[in-house]
């Protein structure tokens, strides 16, 4: 399996800042997501993470809203921007280890936005 | 990707098998059955996964009827530990891995 950091593993923000989460892992992955999971519902996911070129995003997922960066094959980082309560949610890194043809879960940044 | 269908909830006693069911009837022949859980708001950890072979792993075993229809995850001997959500997906594999769809899962409570 990968081992998968994510920082902060919390914050609390005011509305109308932005928040970056990083999301590292412990050997070069090909594919990368992030998920969002808000209070009391299944995993939703946002985009995936593209080494080299923009993000893959899903329907009612902007860049502009979400933007991603993925400069290298074990790091990325989502950016939550102009938060507003709605964004309160966990979000989540995945990758994918393509030898197992498994995702391997991060643990998680809980983000609470007032 | 195939949908799935879990119940919402389950119980079981300590130390007896948990078997939770899953029907994905609509799955494609190159997809693959993968389980997740979800322990109180934790990232989603990998459980096992298979094609049409059932499956066993120090966690769990698999079992796929041959149709590829439906299968069964079994914990042999739950402990309060395993009080979880548990996500039944669907999802090709190989050069054709796709992304995850989750479903709302099944919550499973053990109780002593």
């Amino acid at each position: 399996s990968a081992v998968i950091s994510q920082k902060p593993s919390r914050d609390i923000c005011q509305r109308g800042t932005s928040l970056t989460i990083q999301c590292q892992v412990d050997s070069q992955v090909t594919m990368m997501f992030w998920y969002r999971q808000q209070p009391g519902q299944s995993l939703t996911l946002i985009a995936t993470a593209n080494q080299g070129s923009e993000a893959t995003y899903e329907s009612g997922f902007v860049i502009d809203k979400f933007p991603i960066s993925r400069p290298n094959l074990t790091f990325s980082t989502l950016t939550v921007s102009n938060m507003s309560p709605e964004d309160s949610s966990i979000y989540l890194c995945s990758v994918l280890v393509a030898a197992k043809e498994t995702q391997y879960f991060g643990p998680g940044t809980r983000l609470l936005v007032l | 990707d195939a949908k799935t269908t879990q119940p919402p909830s389950m119980d079981c006693a300590e130390g007896r098998a948990a078997n939770l069911p899953c029907n994905h009837s609509t799955i494609s022949g190159n997809e693959y059955v993968y389980w997740y859980r979800q322990i109180h708001s934790q990232g989603p950890q990998y459980i096992i996964h298979g094609l049409k072979n059932n499956e066993t792993n120090e966690m769990a075993s698999l079992i796929i009827t041959e149709d590829r229809k439906s299968s069964t995850l079994i914990l042999p001997h739950a402990t309060l530990r395993d009080t979880a959500v548990y996500y039944c997906i669907v999802n090709a594999g190989g050069t054709s891995y796709g992304k995850l769809t989750f479903g709302q899962g099944t919550i499973l409570t053990v109780h002593p």
